[in-house]
């Protein structure tokens, strides 16, 4: 119930393609859902969040879509740019504490943005 | 602002060997991680930390021990490395604890266990 599962795996598309990346919870508590962009030889970096109150938040190419219901939220990136390729993690977090308090990862995607 | 630093960035230990690495914040957040990742993987929290002289484990916290004697820097002991420990180990820091304000993560320690 404390996972998140994200897919795909990996991802390539071409420069102006709209990668789309997709995250599934259980965990019903969990109301905080951010996404962190990582670049080689670096750490994770706050990308984008959002939290179950609102179905779409948008910063600049980045857009994450949620779906309460459904327990699903994605990762999409407009008119995507070989300065994108990186390896993009989402997560889930509850403001219920306990073992919930921290951060939950999925196990990343790597994208590739092809020039 | 150094954000979160940590140290070493590079090691290379024996099976058996002990090392501490380091991790110093300046942002004044209360709250500390310690993850490893592993290529598929993803994240795995080793410990945590929600103050000054607290610590909790995480998800995979055997083969580790950590400390916060102060509220700025956490530690984080291998008494005896195995290669399983073989890994990227990054810390993060955050103002509160469902990090409301976003995880700082630091650029990472990859240590090598032969």
């Amino acid at each position: 119930q404390q996972q998140v599962k994200q897919s795909p795996q990996s991802l390539i598309v071409q420069k102006g393609g709209i990668p789309i990346i997709n995250c599934a919870y259980e965990n019903t508590a969990f109301d905080y859902f951010p996404w962190y962009q990582q670049f080689p030889g670096k750490g994770p970096a706050l990308l984008i969040a959002i939290r179950p109150d609102v179905s779409e938040k948008k910063e600049g190419r980045f857009t994450i879509s949620f779906n309460k219901s459904a327990k699903q939220f994605s990762l999409h990136i407009m008119d995507s740019q070989p300065g994108d390729s990186a390896t993009y993690f989402c997560a889930a977090g509850s403001n219920y504490g306990g073992s919930q308090g921290n951060l939950i990862f999925g196990k990343g995607t790597k994208l590739s943005v092809k020039p | 602002n150094a954000g979160v630093t940590q140290t070493p960035k590079f090691r290379v230990l024996k099976t058996g060997q002990s090392m501490t690495l380091l991790c110093a914040q300046d942002m004044n957040h209360e709250y500390m991680y310690w993850y490893r990742q592993d290529p598929g993987m993803g994240l795995r929290l080793i410990h945590y930390s929600v103050g000054e002289g607290t610590t909790a484990k995480g998800e995979v916290p055997d083969g580790y021990n950590v400390s916060r004697l102060k509220k700025q820097n956490f530690l984080l002991g291998l008494e005896s490395a195995a290669p399983s420990q073989t890994s990227v180990y990054f810390c993060a820091s955050s103002y509160d604890r469902t990090a409301n304000y976003g995880y700082t993560f630091g650029s990472g320690t990859r240590l090598t266990v032969v």
